[in-house]
């Protein structure tokens, strides 16, 4: 069975921390994306990477860095959180093609004080 | 830039009832499309895709959804609702760049 796994469930920082969100993904696949969602507003993509060491931005990538020095895991860091990244945080993996689907984790709960 | 519509923010049906849950995308060519569901607390998993074919694509969990070149639209369906459907839905489109839907939430009475 396929699977991504995200390092927490829910955490729980305060302002200024650094923080870092892990995904792993046993598919091989290619790609890897980090996506935040907050109700009414569905999936904004923040960062995503279709290789090793690669990376791109996505739609809101302002106050976010990613890693991927492997390819089965991919590295989300708020380098000095801030109260507006308070969210939910949804890792996603799948093979490279637009035809082929999305794997999610399930999420990561962060609130930030 | 392609963009997905999801018109419904929230919709309640009783059990046993037929839903309906709509979906319009924008862009010239026909994308590849996707529906996912989030049960609460959880991660989306993929309940249907079309890329070509049939227009009537068969999911998982008694979900179908229906593909309308002419009106843009890509809407799920289901005869009859179970109360374990409760959850949120996203619609998503894939050119070279996946985009989600506000998502609707559904909520089953008993």
């Amino acid at each position: 069975d396929v699977k991504v796994t995200q390092s927490s469930r829910y955490l729980v920082k305060r302002t200024g921390e650094k923080v870092f969100l892990e995904c792993v993904q046993d598919m091989d696949h290619e790609n890897m994306f980090w996506y935040r969602q907050d109700p009414g507003l569905g999936l904004r993509l923040i960062y995503f990477s279709y290789d090793v060491k690669m990376k791109e931005k996505g739609d809101i990538p302002e106050g976010y860095s990613v890693s991927r020095e492997k390819k089965e895991r991919f590295s989300l860091i708020l380098e000095s959180a801030s109260t507006n990244q308070t969210s939910m945080y949804l890792c996603a993996s799948s093979l490279r093609g637009s035809y082929n689907e999305q794997f999610f984790g399930p999420g990561t709960r962060l609130t930030v004080l | 830039a392609q963009s997905v519509t999801q018109p419904d923010i929230h919709i309640t049906v009783s059990e046993g009832a037929s839903l309906e849950l709509r979906c319009n995308y924008s862009y010239g060519a026909t994308p590849y499309l996707f529906w996912y569901v989030q049960s609460p607390g959880q991660g989306l998993q993929l309940l249907l895709k079309y890329f070509s074919g049939d227009t009537l694509v068969q999911g998982i969990k008694g979900f179908e959804a229906e593909f309308k070149r002419s009106q843009s639209s890509f809407n799920l369906r289901k005869p009859s609702v179970h109360w374990s459907d409760a959850a949120e839905y996203f619609c998503a489109s894939n050119n070279n760049d996946m985009r989600f839907g506000a998502g609707t939430r559904l909520t089953v009475k008993p």
